[in-house]
Order: structure tokens, then sequence, then C-alpha cells
């Protein structure tokens, strides 16, 4: 009974590849997130939805699409793999849309080593 | 924009010291929270502090908000193993989104 639960856990891809991260949460939050954690830890916004509705954008790639089905659902396709996008990816959710004032929960992560 | 600076990044003590993380912004935060992220696990919200001054505990874990809401830091009292990992605290930007700090990666000897 994960509450976020990310999928795949790793993912080893070539360079060039599209590939995909799902993300669900079973706690009936209605706002998701998608973090990029790098090499050094830092943990940095990507996109945020609340219910299916796209509220961050951050200076992201267009490479990067998010996509959210519906409210317990938020994935991430990403076109042309580059070097630089090796990287843990976190899914995290918070209850309402004052997202910046709720406690975040995140989901395991998932290690996207791009060879 | 606002900024959460976040130091030191590292430290390492021995079983049984103390350990603290501050955290400090630009601009005066409506709150603050810290979150722990152990090595190969993803963070996990420890708490969130909303007023000036504020101060709560967690058995050996204190943290404090500063009086001008635009600092605040986390100390452990008599640090165990258990206590190894990455904290990191996270101030609002706007409405919707939240800044995480560097982190600070703590190490214990035991």
């Amino acid at each position: 009974d994960t509450a976020v639960s990310q999928t795949p856990k790793y993912l080893v891809t070539q360079m060039g590849n599209d590939k995909s991260i799902k993300c669900e949460q079973n706690l009936g939050h209605d706002t998701m997130y998608w973090y990029k954690q790098d090499s050094k830890k830092f943990l940095k916004i990507m996109f945020s939805y609340n219910n299916k509705e796209l509220i961050i954008n951050e200076t992201v790639p267009n490479r990067f699409s998010p996509k959210s089905p519906d409210k317990a659902h938020l994935n991430l396709h990403i076109n042309s793999l580059e070097l630089g996008d090796s990287a843990v990816y976190f899914c995290a959710s918070s209850q309402d849309t004052g997202g910046s004032n709720q406690p975040q929960h995140f989901g395991d992560g998932t290690r996207l080593s791009i060879l | 924009g606002q900024q959460v600076m976040q130091i030191p990044q590292y430290q390492h003590v021995q079983e049984g010291e103390d350990f603290t993380t501050y955290c400090n912004s630009s601009t005066t935060l409506s709150n603050i929270q810290w979150y722990k992220q152990r090595p190969g696990g993803h963070p996990v919200f420890l708490i969130q502090l909303v007023k000036s001054g504020e101060v709560k505990k967690q058995k050996r874990l204190t943290f404090q908000f500063g009086e001008a809401k635009k600092n605040s830091s986390l100390h452990i009292t008599a640090t165990q193993t258990t206590d190894v990992g990455t904290y990191f605290c996270a101030g609002p930007r706007g409405a919707q989104k939240l800044v995480f700090g560097q982190g600070t990666r703590l190490t214990i000897n035991p």
C-alpha cells in the first residue's frame, strides 16, 4: 500500500532513446510533482499538476513532457535522451493547490542512467 | 528569485556528538519545511514551522524558525547511526512551489 509509487526504479538506456516514467499516488492528493535530483543531491522542481492541470513548468527542455491522465497519475516522457539527463527523478504529491504550504510525499525515485 | 541557502554542505561527526544544520532565505518565508533523505532513499517530510520564533521537538531533533522568519535550524542531540542522511530545508516560492536548500549530508563515525 505504497503511497507514491514510481516505475521503473532503475532505467539504463542509450543516448537518443525515448523513455517514460510512471507515477501513481493513492493518498487522494490533488497535486503532483516531478523533481530532478542531480549527483550533488540538489533537488529541483520540474513540473507540477493540480487535478490534471499543469500549474508549474520550470525551465526544462521541451524534450520532457509530463502527462496527467487523472489526478492520481503523473507520467514523465523524455525524448532524445542526453547524457545530462542522468539523475534521479522523484515524483511527489501534496494535498491541495497550496503546494508550498503542504508536506510533500515523495516516491522512491527512478534512477536514470544514460550510456 | 527567492533562494534558500543551507550550510554546511557536509558534516561528519562521531556517534554521540551533536549536529546542527542552518537554513537562510533572502526573503521572509510563510513557512519552512524540513526533510530527511537516507542514502539511496527518498526525501521524507519531518516537520513544518509556521510561526515566528517557533521551536518544535521530535525526540532528539529540535527545529527552530527565526524571529524574522528568514532562517531556520535543525539540531540533533547525541547523534546515532540511524541519523545518517541528507537533511533538506525547503521554503515556499509563491503558492505552489517549494524551493529546497542544497542539503546537509550527515555522516557518522560509530
